[in-house]
């Protein structure tokens, strides 16, 4: 059975600080790792996909990476601002099945 | 530009009682889902279909059933809710199971179990 860990569950930081949140998984033979974006109350939304023959997506300020020999995966928010507090988390897509991670939630501090 | 659009947004539910949670999706996607949400254990998949007539079951599929007779529609039907459903569902879908292609999610129904 599939396993992801997010760490750390929560962080903080001042406004402009590069963020890195990190995803690790135990089993390697998947097909796509995805980071998702969920606001209070609200959906997931998909920020990148990164497939399993891939080692990094970009987006904006936004770049992951995929390490899947050693089952991890790590999300870059360059110069964060207030608007990217919100809680990312990541998923691993094993067929036609996700698991996901309990997620990190961050707070950027004006 | 609906997207993935579930009803209802809040339900309070008696324990005992069934209902049904509705998901309808307007971009002729084949694969659909259904999460739940709760608190420091991330989403889990309950069901899962692939295609018109075609379900499956996900991580956690005991007390809920479902049906894909079209392929907008997937809803997820509690037959005796229990006070263990309370939680925080989504329901989510994608073009298919190609391994380039994103997923979708609804906003997501909050259901209380007392």
């Amino acid at each position: 059975k599939q396993e992801v860990t997010q760490i750390p569950a929560a962080l903080s930081v001042p406004e402009g600080e590069n963020l890195v949140l990190n995803c690790s998984f135990t089993d390697s033979a998947i097909y796509n790792l995805q980071w998702f974006r969920q606001d209070p109350g609200k959906g997931l939304t998909s920020l990148l996909l990164i497939q399993s023959s891939q080692r990094e997506q970009t987006s904006g300020r936004l770049n992951a990476s995929l390490d899947k020999s050693s089952g991890r995966s790590t999300l870059y928010i360059a110069a964060s601002q207030p608007g990217d507090s919100a809680t990312y988390l990541c998923a691993v897509r094993d067929d036609y099945k996700l698991s996901f991670g309990a997620g990190t939630t961050v707070t950027v501090r004006a | 530009n609906a997207g993935v659009t579930q009803t209802p947004k809040f339900q309070v539910l008696k324990t005992g009682q069934s209902m049904t949670l509705q998901c309808a999706q307007d971009m002729n996607h084949e694969y659909m889902s259904w999460y739940r949400q709760d608190p420091g254990m991330g989403l889990r998949l309950i069901h899962y279909s692939v295609g018109a007539g075609i379900t499956d079951q996900g991580e956690v599929p005991n007390g809920y059933n479902v049906s894909r007779s079209t392929t907008e529609d997937f809803p997820l039907r509690l037959l005796s809710a229990a006070p263990s459903q309370t939680s925080v569902y989504f329901c989510a879908s994608s073009l298919g199971g190609m391994s380039n292609e994103k997923l979708f999610f609804g906003s997501g129904t909050q259901l209380s179990v007392l």
